[in-house]
């Protein structure tokens, strides 16, 4: 079975550009989540979803970033414009939503760098 | 406020050698789960266990053994016989029942086994 499937794999933009990380979770789940890895500042959540529906985007930085899911199958993350502190490496998990702790699958990250 | 903190930052072993990771966590929920995840080299975060506040019960699979203990608030890692391939980042990480499966994650610990 495919797990999570995210691209680009590698993103390398200048400032000011728009980056737009593309996420399919794994079939049949129906939760979504989309954390963001630096060294500083270790694994953090940005904002999740289910059913289709943003519930939490505390973890959001600010205003340049915004996330969409337009159905079950694929989920957006967007920056613009960027800016080198966005450089990290941005996650996407999925998971079967039947109770609260269920476990999260992860994609295989998208490595951005913004020069 | 909740947290994990995985006070090793680094670990060298040995190949054959047993190596515990520890992890401490801190919550005043009753109801919450902890994970343990593997980042190898490659970058992905890969799924290793899942343990809800009610169960108890260490686990082993293989060469990983999983201790879990409410009284000190720790649920450490054991790996027996350390294998090259071991080598890799890992995270535990904390879900609240009540936050929606937001993962609070420890610093990681890097642990590296040489032949």
């Amino acid at each position: 079975d495919a797990g999570v499937i995210q691209s680009p794999r590698h993103e390398v933009t200048e400032m000011g550009q728009e980056v737009t990380l593309r996420c399919k979770p794994i079939s049949g789940h129906n939760s979504l989540f989309w954390y963001r890895q630096t060294m500083m500042r270790g694994l953090e959540l940005l904002i999740y979803f289910n059913n289709n529906v943003p519930i939490d985007d505390s973890g959001m930085p600010e205003d340049r970033f915004s996330a969409k899911m337009p159905n079950a199958s694929f989920s957006t993350l967007k920056i613009q414009p960027s800016e080198p502190r966005d450089s990290a490496v941005y996650f996407c998990a999925s998971r079967l939503l039947r109770d609260r702790g269920e476990t999260q699958y992860f994609g295989p990250g998208t490595r951005l760098l913004v020069l | 406020a909740q947290k994990v903190t995985q006070a090793q930052t680094e670990i060298s072993v040995v190949e054959k050698e047993d190596v515990t990771l520890d992890c401490v966590y801190e919550t005043r929920d009753t109801t919450y789960y902890l994970f343990w995840y593997k980042q190898p080299p490659s970058g992905e975060l890969v799924f290793l266990i899942r343990r809800n506040s009610f169960d108890e019960q260490n686990e082993i699979s293989g060469r990983y053994s999983w201790n879990f203990q409410k009284s000190t608030s720790s649920f450490n890692f054991t790996i027996t016989a350390s294998q090259v391939v071991d080598s890799a980042v890992y995270f535990c990480a904390l879900t609240l029942y009540n936050q929606g499966g937001k993962l609070i994650f420890g610093q990681g610990t890097e642990l590296s086994v040489k032949p």
